[in-house]
């Protein structure tokens, strides 16, 4: 089955700092990548989303890059505000899949 | 339209004893799924259903069962509950297979 490593486990920037987290995947045949955002308490809420067929998608603040060739995908957080302080949950789906895989997710910490 | 409804939020439960989570949906999803979160771990899969009277295993689905016999709910069944079950619990919803899964508020759940 698929299985997605996401790094870094804990993120601490800067209000108005740039933010990166990464993810890998193993299924080759993985062709939608969703991102959650989860602030503390409450529910997992998508936020953004790739497809296969793209190679970078941006939503104002937020943006998210696709490397299939690598296997990798990340998402790049610009100009960020203490709102933006969350657990952020990375996920790929394979071909045929109607089931996300989540890595296991990063903490984002923005600092006033 | 109320979304994806769990009940209850927080249980306490004894080493032994069984229950069952309830999971609802008003939206006329055809996927949802069962999802452990756990400190570190992500959100783990535990059983998931593509339409009624269809279910399925995910990675960790020993001592849980699922039922689907309706579209609009989704049970999740502890049939002898262990320490090891302690977490928080999430059922999500979708009408397009992985695409914009929408996740219920949650079901903390401790074993005593």
């Amino acid at each position: 089955g698929e299985n997605v490593e996401q790094h870094p486990s804990t993120l601490s920037v800067q209000e108005g700092d740039s933010a990166v987290i990464k993810c890998t995947y193993s299924d080759s045949a993985s062709n939608y990548f969703p991102w959650y955002k989860q602030e503390l308490g409450k529910r997992p809420q998508l936020i953004i989303d790739i497809r296969s067929n793209v190679g970078e998608k941006k939503d104002q603040r937020i943006a998210v890059t696709l490397n299939k060739t690598a296997k990798h995908f990340s998402l790049h957080i610009t100009e960020t505000q203490p709102e933006d302080s969350a657990v952020y949950f990375c996920a790929a789906v394979s071909g045929g899949s109607y089931i996300p895989t989540f890595g296991r997710g990063t903490s984002l910490i923005v600092h006033p | 339209n109320a979304g994806v409804t769990q009940t209850p939020k927080f249980q306490v439960l004894k080493t032994g004893q069984s229950m069952t989570l309830q999971c609802a949906q008003d939206m006329n999803h055809e996927y949802m799924s069962w999802y452990r979160q756990d400190p570190g771990m992500g959100l783990r899969l535990i059983h998931y259903s593509v339409g009624a009277g269809i279910t399925d295993q995910g990675e960790v689905p020993n001592g849980y069962n699922v039922s689907r016999s309706t579209t609009e709910d989704f049970p999740l069944r502890l049939l002898s509950a262990a320490p090891s079950q302690t977490s928080v619990y999430f059922c999500a919803s979708s009408d397009k297979g992985p695409y914009g899964y929408t996740f219920g508020s949650g079901t903390r759940l401790t074993v005593v």
